[in-house]
């Protein structure tokens, strides 16, 4: 399977203060996807970007993907208690036959307010 | 409409025992993906179905295994289980080069 790594593994932040997670991957994707799974709960998608160099924004949340398809960040501005949960990036290598999604280590977000 | 549902939410089963875990996707998706999510860590792929057929295979030992039905849910089946088989066992479904839906899971204890 492929691997996909974030950074950091945990993140404490002051209600208000940014927050940037970040997905690394030794190969090229065919994209990145973003999850974010409350405490105790499922993940629950986010996002998706596809394209060399993509950006998105949702609110206060900006996601964007690399121009070699390697990596992806995922920032987000002012952060609430609501923002509280593990972030996930997700990616896959579409192929013949076969897209399966492999999630990344998660980044931990506690807020405190 | 309703999401992916999976059942049952908790079970508890010794080892050596076997065990099925269920899923519905969401009306239309054709793919279930299931996955295995051990505490404090992200999501391990086990298996994709589409239209049926296996699509994908994880890093899990033959003791897993799943299939597809026609009306598109799924069963998980693992047999032996062991004390690491404890985790929560999500299932996903989603359309075509889409984002995936979760379950809320099943959340498994072998003792």
């Amino acid at each position: 399977g492929q691997q996909v790594m974030q950074i950091p593994q945990y993140q404490h932040v002051q209600e208000g203060e940014d927050f940037t997670t970040y997905c690394n991957s030794s190969t090229t994707l065919s994209n990145i996807q973003w999850y974010k799974q409350r405490p105790g709960g499922h993940p629950v998608f986010l996002i998706q970007l596809v394209k060399s160099g993509e950006v998105k924004k949702q609110k206060r949340l900006t996601f964007q993907f690399g121009e070699a398809k390697k990596n992806s960040s995922l920032h987000i501005t002012a952060t609430q208690t609501t923002d509280v949960g593990t972030y996930f990036c997700a990616a896959q290598r579409w192929q013949t036959g076969a897209n399966n999604l492999f999630f990344g280590t998660g980044t931990r977000l506690t807020v405190i307010p | 409409d309703a999401g992916v549902t999976q059942s049952p939410t908790h079970l508890i089963k010794t080892r050596g025992q076997h065990v099925t875990l269920r899923c519905s996707p969401i009306s239309g998706h054709k793919s279930v993906s299931w996955y295995q999510q051990v505490l404090g860590q992200g999501p391990q792929f086990i298996f994709q179905y589409y239209e049926k057929e296996e699509r994908g295979r994880g890093n899990f030992p033959d003791r897993f295994s799943a299939r597809q039905f026609p009306n598109y849910s799924s069963e998980l089946n693992v047999n032996a289980l062991l004390l690491g088989d404890s985790a929560l066992y999500l299932c996903a479904s989603s359309l075509e080069l889409h984002g995936y839906t979760f379950g809320s899971g099943t959340r498994l204890t072998v003792v």
